[in-house]
């Protein structure tokens, strides 16, 4: 049982090139989230998933798009990189709404330079 | 719009020292209210959910606490060892969405 996994860990690009985040969770889980953590501000919600073939916009969903084909995955994709996505990208899931009484499980994160 | 404060942004205490962490929000239209750890470079681990109708949770050496109406919550740490240094972030949900708003968290440094 992995739990939550990312792909890659790290990555670096240059502005204008397009790349995929992949998150895989062996929990069966429900709900998927995808988020990013900025120096000082916290986390921020992008987009979720409430169901395979489901996605949902978060708080801060432009510049990115996600898709959920496999009810384990959830890929987070930057068409077009600029330097202010450069951030640390968290996925993570849980069996029900989030509101709920249900936590999150979180992967360790992908760290992501745009130059 | 959800705020989520902490405070302070950084703490350093002497080993079995016993501390408080700070979290306020400013809609108090909340369901829960979580408190993560996370330890550098590595994703979020769940420590206490308190539901809105609750006052406090209790795991081992940590205590929850919870005042809605005053939009404050207290992370307590009782006998501090130096494992539990990480940084802890609280976040709040609301019912009618799935935005789970965090805080920037609290980089607790426990010294042997």
């Amino acid at each position: 049982n992995a739990g939550v996994t990312q792909t890659p860990k790290f990555r670096v690009l240059k502005t204008g090139q397009s790349m995929t985040l992949l998150c895989a969770q062996d929990m069966n889980h429900e709900y998927m989230y995808w988020y990013r953590q900025d120096p000082g501000m916290g986390l921020r919600l992008i987009h979720y998933s409430v169901g395979e073939g489901t996605t949902a916009k978060g708080e801060v969903p432009d510049g990115y798009n996600v898709s959920r084909l496999k009810k384990q995955n959830f890929l987070l994709g930057l068409e077009s990189a600029a330097p202010s996505q450069t951030s640390v990208y968290f996925c993570a899931s849980s069996y029900s709404l989030l509101a709920r009484q249900e936590t999150q499980y979180f992967g360790p994160g992908t760290r992501l330079l745009v130059l | 719009k959800q705020e989520v404060t902490q405070i302070p942004a950084a703490l350093s205490v002497p080993e079995g020292e016993n501390l408080v962490l700070n979290c306020s929000f400013t809609d108090s239209a909340i369901y829960n209210l979580q408190w993560f750890r996370q330890d550098p470079g590595k994703g979020l681990t769940s420590l206490l959910l308190i539901q809105s109708s609750q006052r406090e949770q209790t795991s081992g050496r940590l205590n929850a606490s919870l005042d809605k109406s005053s939009g404050r919550s207290t992370l307590y740490i009782a006998a501090s060892q130096p494992g539990d240094s990480a940084t802890y972030l609280c976040a709040v949900s609301r019912d009618d969405n799935n935005d789970m708003r965090f805080g920037a968290g609290t980089r607790l440094t426990v010294k042997p």
